[in-house]
């Protein structure tokens, strides 16, 4: 079957940095996706990878290893508003979305 | 660019009514709406895949005859609740895509739907 498995929470400090994995199973991969999402609001786009390697933006960054089904996000620098749910989501061979049940993430001052 | 908006934000109902969420690309063409359910601290459940001019497609468990999806433009999709149950309180999100095959999906704001 299909799977996402990543954190269901994790604590981190200002200012630090912090990783959030994400593993994946899927039928066929055409990308591997991470969201924001605050409480009661829709999810926003992070990132996309598709490729081996790391892609940076700004303080965010996401890292994928397809041939072990793996992905993370690095977040830099934390802000309080950093504070949210993160969702990892892979798409498989018929561009569906597989979800993760998403991490949250509380920053502490 | 890219917005996709929904409406109504939130709408509370009384249960056995039917209760409609417009969901409308502004500054592009859906050829793909996909509608999620989200439960309190839960992560997003796909219910159906719509493309422009056909019949949704509909993931197992999500009765069509009580959801029903109707996508009849490149910029409009609509989920009917119908005779809705407290149960079916839920955080309700559409979001959109431009081609039908890989590309970003973009969420509209979600709607609150709470039945009494």
């Amino acid at each position: 079957g299909q799977n996402i498995d990543q954190p269901t929470e994790m604590t981190a400090t200002e200012g630090a940095i912090v990783q959030i994995n994400c593993t994946y199973q899927t039928s066929g991969f055409n990308g591997l996706f991470w969201y924001q999402q605050h409480a009661g609001e829709a999810p926003t786009f992070l990132s996309y990878n598709v490729l081996d390697g790391l892609e940076e933006k700004g303080r965010f960054s996401s890292f994928l290893s397809r041939s072990k089904g793996y992905s993370y996000l690095l977040l830099k620098e934390l802000q309080m508003k950093d504070s949210a749910s993160y969702l990892c989501a892979a798409m498989d061979s018929n561009y569906q979305l597989i979800w993760g049940a998403g991490t949250k993430l509380i920053i502490k001052p | 660019g890219a917005v996709v908006s929904q409406h109504p934000s939130w709408v509370i109902c009384k249960s056995g009514t039917s209760v409609k969420i417009e969901c409308r690309s502004l500054d592009f063409q859906a050829t793909t709406m996909f509608w999620y359910r989200q439960f309190p601290k839960q992560s997003l459940m796909l219910m159906a895949t719509s493309n422009e001019g056909s019949k949704a497609t509909y993931e197992q468990g999500v009765e069509k005859d009580k959801f029903l999806i109707n996508h009849a433009s490149l910029t409009l999709s609509t989920l009917t609740v119908t005779s809705a149950h407290p149960e079916d309180s839920s955080f309700y999100i559409c979001s959109a895509s431009q081609t039908r095959g890989y590309n970003e999906q973009f969420f509209g704001p979600g709607t609150r739907l709470t039945v009494l």
